[in-house]
């Protein structure tokens, strides 16, 4: 069964621009969270998304924003970039919010 | 409030030493589950053990063991005979019962094994 897979591995953005970011869950998993990695404030918790349905969200602003589609692949999009939001992007999925998770690649996002 | 602590912020041994990575947590949720991520410098974080809170029997697996114990509020982590293949970062993580899909994770300790 492939994994999680997450595109781009690798993004340039200036300030101000914005950007989004695909998750593709593993096959039959309904439920993907999306993690933020940055060396100041470790791995943070987004928010997850399941059945289409945003279930829970972190403590981010409103800039930070996301979705699910009918076959569970996730989309989430930061506009108005700032320089700290430089980070790794993880996503994650599990068959059920209470299941394990299973992280992709990740995405590492460079803002100038 | 839930937080997981790694006071271990880098750990280096010689291959061959044991090792263990220790893990403190936080919760006021009777039911929790607790976790173990291995992050190689790829970035993709590798699943390594979940333990639900109502089973404190440790695990072992190969060179790893968890010892998780709940009057201490603690799961630890040991890797036996550690190889160079086993130098990463390590994240404990935390999810209540209520949280969803949500993970408090600790700050990781990396761990560098030598030749």
């Amino acid at each position: 069964k492939a994994g999680v897979t997450q595109t781009p591995r690798y993004l340039i953005k200036t300030r101000g621009q914005q950007v989004t970011l695909s998750c593709s869950p593993i096959s039959g998993h309904r439920s993907v969270s999306w993690y933020q990695q940055t060396p100041g404030q470790g791995l943070q918790f987004l928010f997850e998304y399941f059945s289409e349905t945003q279930r829970n969200k972190g403590n981010f602003p409103g800039r930070f924003s996301g979705r699910q589609f009918s076959n569970s692949r996730s989309e989430m999009n930061v506009s108005t970039l700032e320089l700290g939001d430089s980070a790794l992007y993880l996503c994650a999925s599990s068959l059920q919010s209470q299941e394990t998770q299973y992280f992709g690649p990740g995405t590492r996002l460079l803002v100038l | 409030a839930q937080k997981v602590t790694q006071a271990q912020t880098e750990i280096s041994v010689v291959e061959k030493e044991d090792v263990t990575l220790d893990c403190v947590y936080e919760t006021r949720d009777t039911t929790y589950y607790l976790f173990w991520y291995k992050q190689p410098p790829s970035g993709e974080l590798v699943f390594l053990i979940r333990r639900n809170s109502f089973d404190e029997q440790n695990e072992i697996s190969g060179r790893y063991s968890w010892n998780f114990q709940k009057s201490t509020s603690s799961f630890n982590f040991t890797i036996t005979a550690s190889q160079v293949v086993d130098s990463a970062v390590y994240f404990c993580a935390l999810r209540g019962y209520n949280q969803g899909g949500k993970l408090i994770f600790g700050q990781g300790t990396e761990l560098s094994v030598k030749p």
